[in-house]
């Protein structure tokens, strides 16, 4: 079964903090990708990355960035947080070019920033 | 482009009741559509999903969709409602748009169940 694992449940930062949001799939998925949940708002795709080393940019990529080094991890950069940035964050994997494979998500990081 | 509508932010209904979660979507090409739940302080997990083999998809937790070309809807059903129905619900299609698999995400329904 595949596995998607957010390295942290729950996170407080200050604003202006440089924070990481770590996220590990243990299926050779090449498709990884973050998105952010809020309330009324759904899902909404931060970044995605089809590959190594390759990123896009999704619907709301201000004030984020990325890194994808090696397949199983994608990390999500929050440069200098702010407040408008607490939010659910959310993983998900899938793999290759398969339209009709669903996502497989973490369980998610819940991130205040103070 | 690809979008989704789901009526309806919050559907309440008493533990037995038929639930009825409306989804409709809007794609230029045959879409895939799915259905996932989110239950409190977890990540998404799959319901169903559609793949055109069948118009009626059958998922997990006796919840089933219906494809509905002509009006462009995925509606989720339950013929009866438990208490640990009680979630969020998102409906979500994908596309060949621009030759890559991005999914679009509704806003949501949350399910309350009252005993």
């Amino acid at each position: 079964d595949v596995k998607v694992t957010q390295s942290s449940r729950y996170l407080v930062k200050r604003t202006g903090e440089k924070v990481f949001l770590e996220c590990v799939q243990d299926m050779d998925h090449e498709n990884m990708f973050w998105y952010r949940q809020d309330p009324g708002l759904g899902l909404r795709l931060i970044y995605f990355s089809y590959d190594v080393k390759m990123k896009e940019k999704g619907d709301i990529p201000e004030g984020y960035s990325v890194s994808r080094e090696k397949k199983e991890r994608f990390s999500l950069i929050l440069e200098s947080a702010s407040t408008n940035q607490t939010s659910m964050y959310l993983c998900a994997s899938t793999p290759g070019s398969s339209y009709n494979s669903p996502l497989h998500f973490g369980n998610g990081t819940r991130l205040t920033v103070t | 482009a690809q979008s989704v509508t789901q009526l309806g932010s919050h559907v309440s209904v008493s533990e037995g009741a038929l639930v009825l979660l409306r989804c409709n979507y809007s794609s230029s090409v045959p879409p895939y559509l799915f259905w996932y739940v989110q239950y409190p302080n977890q990540g998404l997990q799959l319901l169903l999903k559609y793949t055109s083999a069948a118009t009626l998809v059958k998922g997990i937790n006796g919840f089933e969709a219906e494809f509905k070309k002509s009006e462009t809807s995925f509606h989720l059903t339950k013929p009866s409602a438990h208490m640990s129905d009680a979630a969020e619900y998102f409906c979500a299609v994908s596309d060949r748009t621009g030759g890559s698999y991005i999914p679009t995400f509704g806003r949501g329904t949350s399910l309350i169940v009252h005993p």
